[in-house]
C-alpha cells in the first residue's frame, strides 16, 4: 500500500492556460474523489467516481473543469482556460469498497498559482 | 444538506494541558463524521471516525471525540498536548448516498512550550 500519489505537487501557470493533474488512488480503491482547497477553508468537494463512473459533481465545477477516470485506476483532472480563482490546493483521495462507511484516504495534493 | 461548523479558527494551548477543538454538525439523516489532521503543504490524515457504533471514538495520537446527538456536537480531545500537534484540524460528514464529505473550515492548533 503506497498510498494516494498526486502529480505534479505544485503547479505555476498564466492566466488562459490549461492545466491537468493525475491522481492515483490506492490499488483496488474503486471510489476516487476530488476537492478543492483554498487558503484558509476546508476541502470542497468537486466530483466523485466509482471505478470509472462519474456519479457525482459539484456545481463549484464549472464548464472548464473536466474529470476522468477511464479505466477505473488513475484519474485526472483537467482545468481549461484557468482564471486567478482557480488558485487553489487540488486533493484527491480514494476509498475502498469495503465497509458501509467508506474511510477516504487523501493523496499530498496538487497546488495550483495562476499568475 | 450537511454542515459543519468549527468553533475557533484559532486554538492555542501550552505543551501538556488539555485540547479541545470543537465541532458541530447539521445532517438530515445520521450522521457519519471524521477528524482529519493537516500538516503544511500536506494532505489530509485521518485521526478518527465515528459510524454509529460506539459514541466515544478513540483515534490516533491519544485523540479522542464524542459524538453528541442532542448538541449535535464531535468535539475533538487531547488529554497532553504535544509540540507535534501543532496543525491544522478539520472535521467534517460523510454522505454515503452522495459519496462526499462536507468540511469545516478547520482550526489551526498551535502548541506554546
Amino acid at each position: 500500500d503506497t498510498g494516494v500519489s498526486q502529480d505534479p505537487r505544485h503547479k505555476i501557470t498564466k492566466r488562459g492556460q490549461n492545466v491537468t493533474f493525475r491522481c492515483d488512488p490506492i490499488s483496488e480503491h474503486n471510489r476516487l474523489y476530488w476537492y478543492r482547497q483554498t487558503l484558509g477553508q476546508g476541502p470542497e468537494f468537486l466530483t466523485y467516481f466509482q471505478n470509472e463512473a462519474q456519479l457525482e459533481k459539484s456545481r463549484l465545477l464549472s464548464d472548464r473543469f473536466s474529470a476522468e477516470r477511464p479505466k477505473g485506476s488513475f484519474s485526472t483532472l483537467e482545468i481549461q482556460r484557468t482564471e486567478q480563482g482557480d488558485s487553489a490546493m487540488y486533493l484527491c483521495a480514494s476509498s475502498s469498497p469495503s465497509g458501509m462507511v467508506q474511510t477516504q484516504y487523501f493523496g499530498p495534493g496538487t497546488r495550483l498559482l495562476v499568475l | 444538506a450537511q454542515s459543519v461548523t468549527q468553533l475557533g479558527s484559532h486554538v492555542s494551548v501550552s505543551e501538556g494541558a488539555l485540547v479541545l477543538l470543537r465541532c458541530n454538525y447539521s445532517s438530515s439523516v445520521p450522521p457519519y463524521l471524521f477528524w482529519y489532521v493537516q500538516y503544511p503543504n500536506q494532505g489530509l490524515q485521518l485521526l478518527l471516525k465515528y459510524t454509529s457504533a460506539a459514541t466515544l471514538v478513540k483515534g490516533i495520537n491519544g485523540f479522542e471525540a464524542e459524538f453528541k446527538k442532542s448538541e449535535t456536537s464531535f468535539h475533538l480531545t487531547k488529554p497532553s498536548a504535544h509540540m507535534s500537534d501543532a496543525a491544522e484540524y478539520f472535521c467534517a460528514v460523510h454522505n454515503t448516498n452522495a459519496g462526499k464529505s462536507t468540511f469545516g473550515d478547520g482550526t489551526t492548533l498551535t502548541v506554546k512550550p
